[in-house]
């Protein structure tokens, strides 16, 4: 199947400082891609939806100016996390829907575990 | 609204057993249901899907059948192997919209 990849894996920072997630499509391309957090024993959460070349969709209760998407391209969205703190310390998962599929084929990527101290 | 409930883990099976991890959901319309599983370090990965009520999804040992009468969709596997061993999420995407809602996973382990 498809692969999405996402870089850093894991990732420790100090509180203010700003972190970028990076999601690739690694062997298709992504008109869509979606980002979701889940904390401990939570379901996973979707936080916003790209589409290449526009704004992001963000859902209710989730600030835009504090997680900054980025779908500049096909195969990459980014993820920034800005003056980040404690209680953003969560795992981040990308997913990936190809250009002309249904909404229902959607490809995950590792995940990327973010500790703010 | 949409949600997705999903029996709490941690599950410890030995090998060859029969597991069972259920799954009920709440949505309007008519959704599209889908088991998950993530392994150790990787991405979720499709296991199996149902796109309308009394489908069947089966991948790899595992079933799941849609049944709209009671909002469910439980994972089943006759006979589990140690290599199944990973979290197991349930999840719909409402047919209105492209939002999947997921369960918050089971994790299962199994034992030789």
């Amino acid at each position: 199947g498809a692969v999405v990849s996402q870089h850093p894996s894991r990732v420790i920072c100090k509180s203010g400082t700003s972190v970028k997630i990076e999601c690739r499509s690694l062997d298709f391309q992504a008109t869509t891609m979606f980002w979701y957090r889940q904390f401990p024993k939570q379901s996973l959460m979707l936080m916003a939806t790209s589409n290449e070349g526009s704004k992001a969709t963000y859902e209710q209760g989730v600030e835009k100016d504090k997680f900054l998407i980025n779908h500049a391209s096909l195969t990459l969205s980014t993820l920034t996390v800005t003056s980040a703190h404690p209680e953003d310390s969560s795992f981040y998962i990308c997913s990936a829907r190809a250009s002309g599929s249904s909404y229902n084929e959607q490809f995950f990527g590792p995940g990327t575990r973010l500790t703010v101290l | 609204g949409n949600s997705v409930t999903q029996m709490e883990g941690p599950v410890t099976l030995s090998e060859e057993a029969f597991l069972t991890i259920n799954c009920t959901y709440t949505a309007t319309g008519y959704p599209s249901l889908f088991w998950y599983v993530q392994y150790p370090g990787e991405g979720l990965q499709l296991l199996l899907k149902a796109t309308k009520a009394d489908d069947k999804g089966s991948n790899k040992g595992f079933e799941a059948t849609y049944r709209k009468e009671t909002t469910s969709f439980h994972l089943e596997k006759g006979s589990v192997q140690v290599s199944d061993s990973a979290v197991y999420f349930c999840a719909l995407r409402a047919n209105t919209g492209n939002q999947f809602y997921f369960g918050t996973g089971t994790s299962l382990t199994v034992i030789p």
